[in-house]
């Protein structure tokens, strides 16, 4: 079945730096991949998707990219603020379930100010 | 307001004691999922649901158990064959397979704001 797995595990940046979150999927068939960031003790909230037809989506200072051939997308935040500490996860979904979500292992970014 | 209700928020288990988490939601979604959270890591699916009374096993199905009789409520209970059951518990909503994403595929999955379940 599919795998998806996220680096790094903890991120710290300073405030207005950029921040990058990686992940990686075994199931060349996937072509849905949502990012959630989860706040501690809350459920997690869909912040940006990316489906297989395209290579890049960006929401303000959120950007997911997307590369078919080597299975892996990556998750882009530029001039981080104090308010993007979270955990941040990836998903694939399965190929013949299109709304069965694989998560990654998450993310944990702190935001110095 | 649209959204996912979960409930209770925490919840305490004795051992041996069966416990059922509430979920309903008004969006008119016809899949809605649970998912379980161990700390520090990621979600694993327990059970999911496509349409009214039918559901279908998730990775880490043992232990527990679903209904859906109604389309707004998917309740989950953590049954006393589940030996470590503490965990944050996460009930989910999307549109469904039957409908017709954007081009790609894939619907939008949404989170309830979790259940906190813990054996004392």
């Amino acid at each position: 079945g599919e795998n998806v797995e996220q680096h790094p595990s903890t991120l710290s940046v300073q405030e207005g730096d950029s921040a990058v979150i990686k992940c990686t999927y075994s199931d060349s068939a996937s072509n849905y991949f949502p990012w959630y960031k989860q706040e501690l003790g809350k459920g997690p909230q869909l912040i940006i998707d990316i489906r297989s037809n395209v290579g890049e989506k960006k929401d303000q200072r959120i950007a997911v990219t997307l590369n078919k051939t080597a299975k892996h997308f990556s998750l882009h935040i530029t001039e981080t603020q104090p308010e993007d500490s979270a955990v941040y996860f990836c998903a694939a979904s399965t190929p013949y379930n299109t709304d069965k979500l694989i998560f990654g292992t998450g993310t944990r970014l702190q935001v110095f100010p | 307001d649209g959204g996912i209700t979960q409930s209770p928020k925490y919840l305490f288990r004795k051992e041996g004691q069966n416990v059922t988490l509430s979920c309903e939601q008004n969006l008119n979604h016809d899949a809605m999922y649970w998912y379980r959270q161990d700390p520090g890591q990621g979600l694993r699916l327990i059970y999911y649901s496509q349409i009214v009374n039918d559901f279908q096993k998730g990775d880490i199905a043992e232990g527990y158990s679903v209904s859906r009789e109604k389309k707004e409520s998917f309740p989950l209970t953590v049954t006393s064959a589940q030996k470590n059951p503490t965990a944050f518990y996460l009930c989910a909503s999307s549109m469904g397979f039957r409908t017709v994403a954007p081009v790609g595929s894939g619907n939008t999955i949404y989170f309830g704001e979790g259940s906190w379940l813990t054996v004392v």
